[in-house]
């Protein structure tokens, strides 16, 4: 079974500066995503960035962007010029790329982001 | 349209009522996913089905009966439930086979057992 793990309960970050947030993971498959997930007090699960697994380039969605050691098996989000809207839980998530027709997500306990104006 | 809506968004219901909680998407996607979330916690995974058929039960109690009517609808049926049973229920949709990986979420229903 996978596992994904987030060390870092709570983090905060000044506006505007520069923040990362951890995941490290446990599989044996080698083809797998990788995912961050956003989830603001509105409730709803945002996707932030995705990272396929046979991919080495890092994957980059304007601010954000991910350091993707495959190897060590760690998922790092960066943050970049942080904005008060960035503030929510953070959830790292993993899902298998070979179990055709069930492609259920694998969630870390998540991190939560505070930003100070 | 990559909305996942679900209804209602708040439910409170007794111990001995029977409810339903609905969920809907117009994306084409065959894959479709009921999570339960508790306070500060991830979301638990309930159920997945997979071209209209219940592909995984999280070995979830029998006072929670999905229905998957349709490739756009997924209902869940909620009778004789528990107040522990009280948490955020998120439904969720993607694609059923390997071309496209992310899943799409609704906003959610804050059901509420009195």
């Amino acid at each position: 079974a996978q596992t994904v793990t987030q060390s870092q309960p709570e983090m905060s970050v000044q506006e505007a500066e520069t923040v990362t947030l951890s995941c490290t993971y446990d599989t044996s498959e080698s083809d797998y995503y990788l995912f961050w997930y956003k989830q603001p007090p509105s409730r709803q699960m945002i996707l932030v960035i995705r990272q396929e697994a046979y991919k080495q380039q890092n994957a980059t969605e304007n601010r954000f962007s991910v350091n993707f050691q495959k190897a060590a098996k760690s998922f790092s989000l960066k943050i970049s010029d942080s904005q008060l809207g960035d503030a929510a839980m953070y959830f790292c998530a993993y899902r298998s790329a070979s179990r055709a027709g069930s492609y259920q997500l694998t969630f870390g306990k998540g991190t939560k982001l505070s930003v100070i104006p | 349209d990559t909305e996942v809506t679900q209804t209602p968004k708040h439910l409170v219901m007794g111990m001995t009522n029977k409810k339903s909680l609905k969920c809907e998407q117009h994306m084409g996607h065959r894959a479709m996913y009921w999570y339960k979330q508790k306070a500060k916690k991830p979301p638990e995974l309930m159920f997945v089905y997979s071209y209209e058929k219940l592909s995984i039960n999280e070995s979830v109690p029998s006072r929670f009966s999905p229905e998957c009517p349709n490739s756009s609808l997924l209902n869940l049926h909620l009778h004789a439930l528990q107040p522990e049973d009280s948490a955020l229920y998120l439904c969720a949709s993607s694609h059923a086979d390997r071309g496209t990986t992310e899943a799409f979420f609704g906003q959610g229903t804050r059901l509420t057992v009195v």
